[in-house]
């Protein structure tokens, strides 16, 4: 069963406008939050993450928003870039235990 | 630079032949993961070590085994591979079980003919 949620599996965004990519989960008991990126022949390497204790973190132009109530992730990349064209994966964890939804591709056109 | 290294990148193996996978890791991590990742999927965690400690996801099948010989390597043996274990193998490290960021190696991309 899918506990991780990504239901877009693309994306195509201008260059320098906003990408926003969306994750949902189903387990309220989820008290870590990640988004990885990966790049094609490439592991994923991590982007950002949030705490459960908070709503919203970024990190220059990366900014991950955290809705409790909707169990709704979001990844906001303002301005978007060329080189951020790749499959973002969510993640999430409780306990010992991540659970990743299946990617979004992202193509930023320039 | 501190990393993830998996061996080989690629590999081919025949039907039942067994294989066997590495992964070595500069970071010094404890928690060392394998995940399996078929196209278009979530990556799917089939066992973590934690130190010493082997711990099997309860749906990973026995055909998959590893070894943890020291901190900084693991390896995935498949016993007897299956067309359906073609996939991406992704190995992980982690400060602490379940400790927020893993750092991944590459992958290495398994073809069963």
């Amino acid at each position: 069963d899918q506990q991780v949620k990504q239901n877009s599996p693309s994306l195509s965004v201008q260059e320098g406008r906003i990408s926003i990519l969306n994750c949902d989960y189903t387990n309220s008991m989820f008290d870590y939050f990640l988004w990885y990126k990966k790049y094609p022949a490439e592991g994923p390497t991590f982007l950002i993450s949030i705490s459960s204790i908070k709503d919203k973190n970024e990190d220059g132009r990366f900014t991950v928003f955290l809705n409790k109530s909707a169990k709704h992730l979001s990844l906001h990349i303002v301005p978007s870039q060329p080189g951020d064209s790749a499959v973002y994966f969510c993640a999430a964890i409780f306990g010992n235990q991540f659970y990743f939804g299946t990617g979004t591709s992202l193509t930023v056109i320039p | 630079d501190a990393m993830v290294i998996q061996n080989p990148r690629y590999q081919v193996t025949q039907f039942g032949k067994p294989v066997t996978l590495s992964c070595s890791q500069t970071l010094n991590h404890n928690v060392m993961y394998w995940y399996q990742q078929k196209s278009s999927q979530a990556p799917k965690l089939l066992f973590h070590y934690y130190d010493k400690d082997f711990n099997n996801e309860a749906d990973t099948p026995d055909n998959f085994q590893s070894r943890r010989p020291n901190t900084s390597f693991c390896f995935l043996d498949i016993r007897s591979p299956g067309l359906g274990d073609a996939a991406m193998y992704l190995c992980a490290t982690s400060n602490i079980a379940g400790g927020y960021e893993q750092y991944f190696g590459p992958g290495t991309r398994l073809t069963v003919t």
